[in-house]
């Protein structure tokens, strides 16, 4: 079966600081995968999804960028945080050849911005 | 551009009570329609998907209808538990299918 694993948890960082947050997914190949951000009480804002290795589409203008080192990896990233960085964010799959377009949801991490 | 309502008030209702949850879209005409359950500091779980040419789709206690014609899905649950306190999103897929944007979800309260 398969599985999606974030980390970390929690993570609390100062304004300023990087940010390396990584997702992998178990059990499927060639995946699309997605990041998203969730502010407190909001929907779910897409921020980057990717194709394939190497492959990265960005939604929105920001400090952020992502990475697919690898096929089942994604790694979203920040040089230097904003206050306005805080958030829920969310790694998601599904599959490449699908109609649907079903997502899967990894369990989040929270992060907090000072 | 595309546009996903769900009502941001939260419902609150008896247990035993049917739900009855409501997404509304704009400036779009999509293929299918799905509806998912998000509980707090989790990700959201996939519940039921909809196709434009399906009129209502049912999967133990969840109905989901879908009017094309009114740019509109309802997401109903019947006899609701408390265990199905959480907040639902509706999602749409956009063009070309690589992407879904999703509403900001309805929070169900259901009391014993």
């Amino acid at each position: 079966s398969q599985t999606i694993h974030q980390w970390p948890a929690t993570l609390v960082q100062p304004v300023g600081s990087p940010l390396s947050l990584e997702c992998t997914v178990e059990g499927t190949s060639n995946p699309n995968l997605y990041w998203y951000r969730q502010a407190a009480g909001r929907g779910l804002q897409l921020l980057f999804y990717s194709v394939g290795i190497g492959q990265i589409s960005s939604e929105v203008p920001q400090n952020l960028s992502a990475s697919r080192p690898q096929d089942r990896q994604f790694i979203l990233s920040s040089k230097k945080l904003l206050l306005s960085d805080s958030g829920f964010y969310l790694c998601a799959w599904s599959v490449s050849s699908g109609n649907h377009n079903e997502q899967f949801f990894g369990p989040g991490t929270r992060l907090t911005v000072l | 551009s595309q546009k996903i309502e769900q009502n941001s008030e939260a419902l609150n209702i008896q247990e035993g009570k049917t739900a009855t949850l409501t997404c509304n879209y704009t400036n779009y005409s999509p293929a299918y329609l799905q509806w998912y359950r998000q509980d707090p500091g989790r990700g959201p779980v996939f519940l039921l998907l909809i196709r434009e040419n399906e009129k209502e789709k049912r999967k133990e206690r969840l109905k989901v209808t879908f009017d094309t014609t009114l740019k509109q899905s309802l997401f109903h649950i019947t006899a609701s538990q408390p265990a199905d306190s959480a907040t639902y999103l509706c999602a749409l897929p956009l063009t070309g299918g690589f992407k879904t944007i999703f509403g900001a979800g309805t929070r169900l309260f259901v009391k014993a």
